[in-house]
C-alpha cells in the first residue's frame, strides 16, 4: 500500500507568514493528490485536488503544487481563520490513504 | 445542493456490532462512490473503505477487511457501514463522503468532495 507522509506534524506561525506543508508519497501517484482542511470540531473540507486545483470558494492564498511523489500546500499569508489541521490524500486507487495531518496554529 | 446525512450517535458494548447509514440527496447517486473515513478522538483521518453503488463493488483498507461491511442501496440513495466485534479502540467519529469513481460518466477518480456530518460511535462497557 502507498504511504503518505506529511511534514511537519505541527507548526506555529504569525499572521501574514508564508506557510508550507509537505506531503510525500511512497510511490508515484501522478497528480491524484488532494488536500483537506479540518477546523477544530468540524467536518473535513476539500481544499485542493489534482495537486493544484483550488475548490470553488477557497481563498487564493492557498496553493498546491507537485506531482509524482512530492507535493506541497502553501498558505501565502496566514490568517487567523486558517487555524486547522491539514491532511493530504492519495485518491488514485486502492486504499485512499491520508497523511497523518499537519496542525497549524497562530503564534 | 448535495447533502450526505448520517444516522445518529451510537453507544455500543465491546463485542457488539454497529451499522451507520448515510443518505445522499441532491446529486446523481449512480456516478459516485461512497467512502467511509473514521477519526478517533484527537487523532487523524483514517480511510476505511468504499462502495461504488452502481456496481456494488467494494474496497477495504486491509486492517478493516473481514470486520467491516460497506454496501449501498441505489433505490434509496443510502450507503451503510457495519462494523462487528467492536472494541474500545473503535470509539471514533465515522464519516461518509462522496467521490467520483474511475471511469464514471463525469470522469474520475476524484477526491472526497462532500462529507456527511459524522456519527460518533462510542464503545464502552
Amino acid at each position: 500500500d502507498i504511504q503518505m507522509t506529511q511534514s511537519p506534524s505541527s507548526l506555529s506561525a504569525s499572521v501574514g507568514d508564508r506557510v508550507t506543508i509537505t506531503c510525500r508519497a511512497s510511490q508515484d501517484i501522478s497528480d491524484y493528490l488532494a488536500w483537506y482542511q479540518q477546523k477544530p470540531g468540524k467536518v473535513p473540507n476539500l481544499l485542493i485536488y489534482t495537486a493544484s486545483i483550488l475548490t470553488s470558494g477557497v481563498p487564493s492564498r492557498f496553493s498546491g503544487s507537485g506531482s509524482g511523489t512530492e507535493f506541497t500546500l502553501t498558505i501565502s499569508s496566514l490568517q487567523p481563520e486558517d487555524v486547522a489541521t491539514y491532511y493530504c490524500q492519495d485518491y488514485n486507487s486502492g486504499p485512499r490513504t491520508f497523511g497523518q495531518g499537519t496542525k497549524v496554529d497562530i503564534k | 445542493q448535495v447533502h450526505l446525512v448520517q444516522s445518529g450517535a451510537e453507544v455500543k458494548k465491546p463485542g457488539s456490532s454497529v451499522k451507520v447509514s448515510c443518505k445522499a440527496s441532491g446529486g446523481t447517486f449512480n456516478i459516485y462512490g461512497i467512502s467511509w473515513v473514521r477519526q478517533a478522538p484527537g487523532q487523524g483521518l483514517e480511510w476505511m473503505g468504499e462502495v461504488i453503488p452502481i456496481f456494488g463493488t467494494t474496497n477495504y483498507a486491509q486492517r478493516f477487511q473481514g470486520r467491516v461491511t460497506i454496501n449501498a442501496d441505489g433505490s434509496t440513495g443510502t450507503a451503510y457501514m457495519e462494523m462487528r466485534s467492536l472494541r474500545s479502540e473503535d470509539t471514533a467519529v465515522y464519516y461518509c463522503s462522496r467521490f467520483l469513481f474511475a471511469g464514471s460518466a463525469m470522469g474520475g477518480p476524484g477526491p472526497l468532495d462532500y462529507w456527511g456530518q459524522g456519527t460518533l460511535v462510542t464503545v464502552s462497557s
